[in-house]
């Protein structure tokens, strides 16, 4: 069974704080993709990394994949309310008994106060 | 059109009751899914349905019946329900997955109340 360990579980800081978040696992994933959910909404996709070492950036959003394709990491830099909300890594896989499944982790509940 | 619809937004049914949630999108994918999630924890795989043919069961109890009328459509039939049943039900979409970047796009949900 493949675990993604995501921390922190929650974060709660100042507009203009800079934060990290991480996932992290023991098995290799053919992709990893990032979501945002706000309250009774669904999760929308952020980004998916595909490539050990990628990285990619959306504005304040940065986002990179491990080389060994293990573990990934979200930045977001000068944080504002509006990023609040649930944030979702997901690991996808290639072949196998897990073909077409994601593997979540626990998620991360970020709080940024005015 | 990169959107996935759900209806209804909310639903409130009792135990006896038979309900269906829908789910219909129009980017072409072949992969729908149904996924049940529990306040501030990740969403939860319950069914996978591949080209209109259900792939995987996620062991999910017979009170929720999938069906996929086409390509585009998903339902899943409620009867019988018991309130730890109560949960955002989401759907999702994908490409059949080639390569393994399995980019699932969410609908907005059913907010289920089982009283």
């Amino acid at each position: 069974t493949q675990l993604l360990e995501q921390s922190p579980q929650f974060l709660s800081i100042q507009e203009g704080e800079n934060l990290t978040v991480y996932c992290n696992s023991s098995s290799v994933f053919s992709s990893l993709q990032w979501y945002r959910q706000e309250p009774g909404e669904g999760p929308v996709l952020l980004v998916t990394v595909v490539t050990g070492g990628e990285v990619k950036k959306l504005k304040r959003l940065t986002f990179q994949f491990g080389d060994a394709r293990k573990d990934s990491s979200l930045h977001i830099t000068a944080a504002q309310p509006g990023d609040t909300g649930l944030y979702l890594c997901a690991g996808g896989n290639a072949g196998g008994t897990s073909y077409g499944k994601l593997t979540f982790g626990q998620g991360t509940i970020l709080t940024v106060h005015p | 059109d990169t959107e996935v619809t759900q209806t209804p937004k909310h639903l409130v049914m009792g135990m006896t009751n038979k309900k269906s949630l829908k789910c219909e999108q129009h980017m072409g994918h072949r992969a729908m899914y149904w996924y049940k999630q529990k306040a501030k924890k990740p969403p939860e795989l319950m069914f996978v349905y591949s080209y209109e043919k259900l792939s995987i069961n996620e062991s999910v109890p017979s009170r929720f019946s999938p069906e996929c009328p086409n390509s585009s459509l998903l339902n899943l039939h409620l009867h019988a329900l018991q309130p730890e049943d109560s949960a955002l039900y989401l759907c999702a979409s994908s490409q059949v997955f080639l390569t393994g970047a399995n980019e699932q796009f969410f609908g907005p949900g059913t907010r289920l109340t089982v009283l």
